[in-house]
């Protein structure tokens, strides 16, 4: 089993809509989680960490479930320039990454 | 602003030529690390280094070496070039221990061919 697991997509939705991604991770003993961003032909960046709790920035809400060992990313209202891929990263003494997920927003 | 500078954008190489990527970070980071992305496969660990003159393996390090003389500068590699090494490489950096390191800031990229 992979150590992180993401559906590859492509997701197409419309603009406006409201969509989310999930991940899951392997080792129960993971420490932090963070999504990332990356748009076509360049760097990853951080879009936000995951907190125990839940949050949220402005449009996106993180969420993890540490009994079911998966992270979530919601995205409200979703604008064309939504439109990239999501990597999911979980670290345990290492920083792994997922291979992501393909968002893209249809005008 | 955190600046990770990678020396080419785009490098072209024949199979068994040594093949050196340089990474630089203006942050006074003291973790560094050595990722390659493959379509489908994602970002895999190379090589990574918390100190300077120090190095660990990652997930993939055969057919690799680096090489960490300064705190700023970490250099991936490839001894002998093979075409399976053709991929795009990702040099990041981060703040902290190394059981602290979390936000990794990338550079820009080198898409290697090797031919």
């Amino acid at each position: 089993r992979k150590e992180v697991e993401q559906d590859p997509g492509p997701f197409n939705v419309p603009e406006g809509a409201t969509v989310a991604f999930n991940c899951t991770y392997s080792n129960s003993a993971s420490q932090s989680f963070f999504w990332y961003r990356q748009d076509c032909r360049k760097e990853p960046k951080l879009l936000m960490s995951v907190y125990s709790s839940g949050n949220e920035d402005g449009r996106f809400t993180a969420q993890l479930n540490r009994a079911s060992q998966y992270i979530s990313l919601l995205i409200r209202d979703s604008k064309l320039s939504d439109s990239a891929t999501y990597l999911c990263v979980v670290k345990h003494q290492k920083v792994t990454f997922g291979i992501g997920t393909k968002l893209q927003v249809i005008p | 602003d955190v600046k990770v500078t990678q020396s080419s954008r785009y490098l072209v190489k024949r199979t068994g030529e040594k093949v050196f990527l340089e990474c630089v970070q203006d942050m006074d980071h003291e973790n560094m690390f050595w990722y390659r992305q493959d379509p489908g496969l994602g970002l895999r660990l190379i090589y990574f280094s918390y100190d300077v003159k120090m190095k660990e393996k990652g997930d993939i390090p055969e057919g690799y070496s680096v090489s960490r003389e300064k705190k700023e500068r970490f250099s991936l590699i490839l001894e002998s070039a093979s075409t399976n090494q053709t991929s795009m490489y990702l040099c990041a950096s981060s703040y902290g221990t190394a059981a602290t390191n979390e936000k990794l800031f990338f550079g820009s990229g080198t898409q290697l061919s090797v031919l």
